[in-house]
């Protein structure tokens, strides 16, 4: 059973820091590999994606990959209490599938 | 691009009686698939189609699921006999063929009384 793995937190963290949300998977055949953001009682919307090893940067957003590792990470930069939500960790090998997320909440 | 489309937004059923969903996915996007999530929880994988072909459906799926996408456009989840512990979110979301994020429609909340 592929799984993905993520601390269900809540992760408080203060306004203006940086938030570190991590993923880990079990299928090293994994190839693409995504973030979610879901505020409660909305459907999850992306973030980033990243195929890649290594970093990348979009905005306030890194996702960092390490396959070696099987190894996923998201950094929020300057946090807002907007980012308080769910942060949804998502691989694919043949189908995607997701963690349980992660609760963020940015501390004013 | 209107987005993903689901339809009803919320059903409220009786325990037994049988519900039907339905998901009208972005129009180029070769990829459907059908998630159920509950509080607390990510969204649980139940099936996905690849146009009109089901590739795989969860083997943690009863068998009183099943889902359609005849001619590979919308597509259909129906739920038979439905139980207490059938409540839940049911997401659908479609993606383009290959490394391709999802896109999201806004879920059917079904509640069975």
């Amino acid at each position: 059973q592929k799984e993905v793995e993520q601390n269900s937190g809540p992760l408080s963290v203060p306004e203006g820091a940086i938030a570190s949300l991590n993923c880990t998977y079990s299928d090293r055949g994994s190839q693409s590999f995504f973030w979610y953001r879901q505020y409660s009682g909305k459907s999850p919307e992306l973030i980033m994606f990243i195929y890649s090893n290594g970093d990348k940067e979009d905005g306030r957003f890194t996702a960092q990959l390490n396959k070696a590792s099987q190894y996923v990470s998201l950094l929020i930069r300057d946090s807002q209490p907007s980012d308080s939500a769910t942060y949804l960790c998502a691989v694919e090998d043949d189908k995607i599938i997701f963690g349980k997320g992660t609760r963020l909440h940015i501390l004013p | 691009d209107t987005g993903v489309s689901q339809n009803p937004r919320h059903k409220i059923t009786k325990r037994g009686q049988n519900v039907t969903f339905r998901c009208d996915p972005i129009s180029e996007h070769n990829r459907l698939y059908w998630y159920r999530q509950t509080l607390g929880q990510g969204p649980e994988f139940l099936t996905y189609f690849q146009n009109e072909a089901q590739l795989e459906k969860s083997r943690l799926l009863s068998d009183r699921f099943s889902a359609e996408r005849p001619k590979g456009s919308f597509s259909t989840l129906e739920i038979q006999r439905t139980e207490q512990g059938d409540s839940a979110m049911y997401l659908c979301a479609s993606s383009e063929q290959g490394p391709s994020p999802l896109h999201f429609g806004n879920g059917t909340r079904l509640t069975v009384t």
